[in-house]
């Protein structure tokens, strides 16, 4: 059964910061990775999503790469913003019908 | 861009009263879901539906709850007698295919609240 694990479950940076997010899953067997955003309350945005054969997949300051054989996923933030805080889910597709989701990494970019 | 459209966005409903939960897919895809996230927690599966049938459902989905595509644009999901542990954030997503490798796109969720 795959679990998937985000740490760490909240950071906190200062504005301009570069920083990193981590997913990590248990089956390495995945068709595809994708990095949601989720602001309080609201629901899911789409952020990235890097296909089993594929290494990273990038959009504006946001960079995300994979290693399917070590089972882990980082989200790369470059000059962090204010903006940017919101809680970044990463959700697993193992090839099986449902998505399986970590618990989120709590981003508060500081001004 | 086409989208996932969820109404209504926050509903508020008595403990065992009724609810039904309603989504428009993205028009030609076949495979439609429902998710939910509890407050603080994971989002979690709850079933899958394609041909006019559930193809998959996880634990959570009881007989308390149903889905179905009432016509050819609506999917949704009714929990017969709602209990206090069913607030949570309901999604609904579809997808063109079934099979590995297929993108889920989500809808903004309906906020289900029993009092």
């Amino acid at each position: 059964k795959q679990e998937v694990t985000q740490i760490p479950a909240a950071l906190s940076v200062p504005e301009g910061e570069n920083l990193v997010l981590n997913c990590s899953f248990t089956d390495s067997a995945i068709y595809n990775l994708q990095w949601f955003r989720q602001d309080p309350g609201k629901g899911l945005t789409s952020l990235l999503l890097i296909q089993s054969s594929q290494r990273e997949q990038t959009s504006g300051r946001l960079n995300a790469s994979l290693d399917k054989s070590s089972g882990r996923s980082t989200l790369y933030i470059a000059a962090s913003q204010p903006g940017d805080s919101a809680t970044y889910l990463c959700a697993v597709d193992s090839g099986n019908t449902p998505l399986v989701f970590g618990k989120g990494t709590r981003l508060s970019v500081i001004a | 861009e086409p989208e996932v459209t969820q109404t209504p966005s926050h509903q508020v409903t008595q403990m065992g009263q009724e609810v039904i939960l309603r989504c428009v897919p993205i028009s030609n895809h076949l495979y439609f879901y429902w998710y939910r996230q509890i407050l603080g927690q994971k989002v979690e599966f709850l079933v899958s539906f394609y041909n006019n049938e559930i193809s998959e459902k996880s634990e959570i989905f009881d007989d308390q709850f149903s889905v179905e595509r009432p016509d050819g644009s609506n999917f949704t999901l009714k929990i017969r007698s709602t209990k206090l542990e069913d607030s949570a954030m309901y999604f609904c997503a579809s997808s063109i295919t079934g099979t590995g490798g297929n993108i889920q796109y989500f809808g903004a969720g309906t906020r289900l609240s029993v009092l």
